[in-house]
């Protein structure tokens, strides 16, 4: 079956440094890969996307590249802030007999300090 | 947005008693609706999937009789959890898409409910 493996949290970082949050997946056909992220209190919110190998999917500041031959999809940001600070979770859809279903990984919590 | 509002936020109940959680739409019709848990530290795991005026598909090991699923209307889900232990104690975050629109991929999430079975 379908999983997503990611880097076990929390992840600390200062403001302004490099941001890496590694995510493999398993997956039968040719799966959607996601970052999803959940502000404290709010529901969990799209952040980007990839549809195909090769793809990037970017957004506020955010980077994502769907790499099929490593099975990866890592989040990247070069310059995080503390409103960075929230949940990040990577999935991924695969269409299965027309009843599309999304396969969450554990989550990483991040957190920024000034 | 699309927002997707879920209540209560919250619910401590006793053993024995039945729950129910409402999911809400605001913004848009919803004809699809997910139903997940998430446990502390894990993932979230769907538990079923509705349809707007059909029976819930319920992932397998979900039992159907204790997580019942009401999708009545374009904007409003309902998941009872019957007859509450404290094994059901969790986090209960629900999702919302509207397949006719152009974005196919993207579910829209409510913030979630916590049940505390004492």
């Amino acid at each position: 079956g379908n999983s997503v493996t990611q880097m076990e949290g929390p992840v600390t970082l200062s403001e302004e440094a490099f941001l890496t949050i590694n995510c493999t997946y398993t997956a039968t056909g040719y799966p959607s890969l996601f970052w999803y992220v959940q502000y404290p209190g709010e529901g969990l919110q799209l952040l980007l996307k990839a549809t195909k190998a090769d793809d990037k999917g970017s957004n506020k500041g955010f980077e994502a590249t769907y790499r099929k031959e490593t099975t990866s999809f890592h989040l990247e940001k070069g310059s995080v802030q503390v409103s960075d600070s929230a949940v990040y979770f990577c999935a991924l859809s695969d269409i299965n007999f027309g009843n599309e279903k999304l396969t969450f990984g554990t989550g990483t919590r991040l957190t920024i300090i000034p | 947005g699309a927002v997707v509002s879920q209540h209560p936020s919250w619910v401590i109940c006793k053993s024995g008693t039945s729950v129910k959680i409402e999911c809400r739409s605001l913004d848009f019709q919803a004809t699809t609706m997910f139903w997940y848990r998430q446990f502390p530290k894990q993932s979230l795991m769907l538990m079923a999937t509705s349809n707007e005026g059909s029976k819930a598909t319920y992932e397998q090991g979900v039992e159907k009789d204790k997580f019942l699923i009401n999708h009545a209307s374009l904007t409003l889900s309902t998941l009872t959890v019957t007859s509450a232990h404290p094994e059901d104690s969790s986090f209960y975050i629900c999702s919302a898409r509207d397949f006719r629109l152009a974005e196919y991929y993207e579910q829209y999430f409510g913030p979630g409910t916590r049940l505390t079975v004492t």
